[in-house]
């Protein structure tokens, strides 16, 4: 069956370091990948996709991710975090022609001062 | 550039009454639209998509029905509501026809409960 899995229900990061948010996924044929931000109470913010080329997709906010296909996974990192990275994530995919995303649960991103 | 909208951004609803939430874009033409409804502010759960007006896919058997009366308008009713009901609603928009490069774009979302 073809899901996502997002392993770590919060991730907890102090300002300045760097983060990642960790995304893995199973699929058979070849997926497509994308990462979400949501603020409290706000809709979904669209952030990088993976479709095709380039392993390393950059995205909004100084935020990118590294397509792994060996290890079929598509973690979201940033170099150094602010406190405003504060979030809830989502990584999704679709597979072949589905118009339908498949949804991680989501993953709390802190960022402490 | 395109935008979504969606009202009311609260709703505060007794059991057994009515629901409608509307959701609309502009700036494109003949979108895909989505209605999603996330629970306890984690899992997104699709409820209805619709690639084009009058067409409409259904996720989920449940208490809610969607329809689309014109091309960038998005309808999201119930006859009568239920406690289970309650959540945060979400609607998106993608590029009809875009093929696998299709992204979702959501909207601010409707927050719904139900007592």
């Amino acid at each position: 069956a073809q899901s996502v899995a997002q392993p770590e229900d919060q991730v907890n990061v102090a300002e300045g370091n760097p983060l990642t948010v960790k995304c893995t996924y199973s699929v058979s044929g070849n997926p497509y990948l994308f990462w979400y931000v949501q603020y409290p109470n706000r809709g979904l913010q669209f952030l990088l996709k993976y479709i095709t080329g380039d392993n390393l997709v950059k995205g909004s906010y100084g935020f990118e991710a590294e397509f792994n296909k060996s290890q079929t996974s598509f973690h979201l990192k940033k170099p150094s975090a602010l406190v405003s990275d504060s979030a809830l994530y989502f990584c999704a995919f679709r597979a072949g022609n589905n118009r339908k995303l498949i949804w991680g649960l989501g993953t709390s991103l802190a960022v402490n001062p | 550039s395109q935008t979504i909208h969606q009202w009311p951004a609260t709703l505060v609803q007794p059991v057994g009454s009515p629901l409608s939430l509307e959701c609309t874009v502009e700036g494109t033409s003949n979108p895909n639209l989505y209605w999603y409804r996330q629970a306890a502010g984690r899992g997104l759960q699709l409820l209805f998509y619709s690639v084009g007006i009058g067409q409409i896919s259904s996720e989920v058997p449940q208490n809610l029905s969607a329809s689309r009366p014109q091309d960038r308008q998005f309808i999201l009713s119930s006859k009568k509501l239920l406690l289970s009901d309650s959540g945060f609603y979400l609607c998106a928009w993608s590029l009809g026809a875009s093929g696998v490069e299709e992204t979702q774009y959501f909207g601010p979302g409707t927050r719904l409960l139900v007592l």
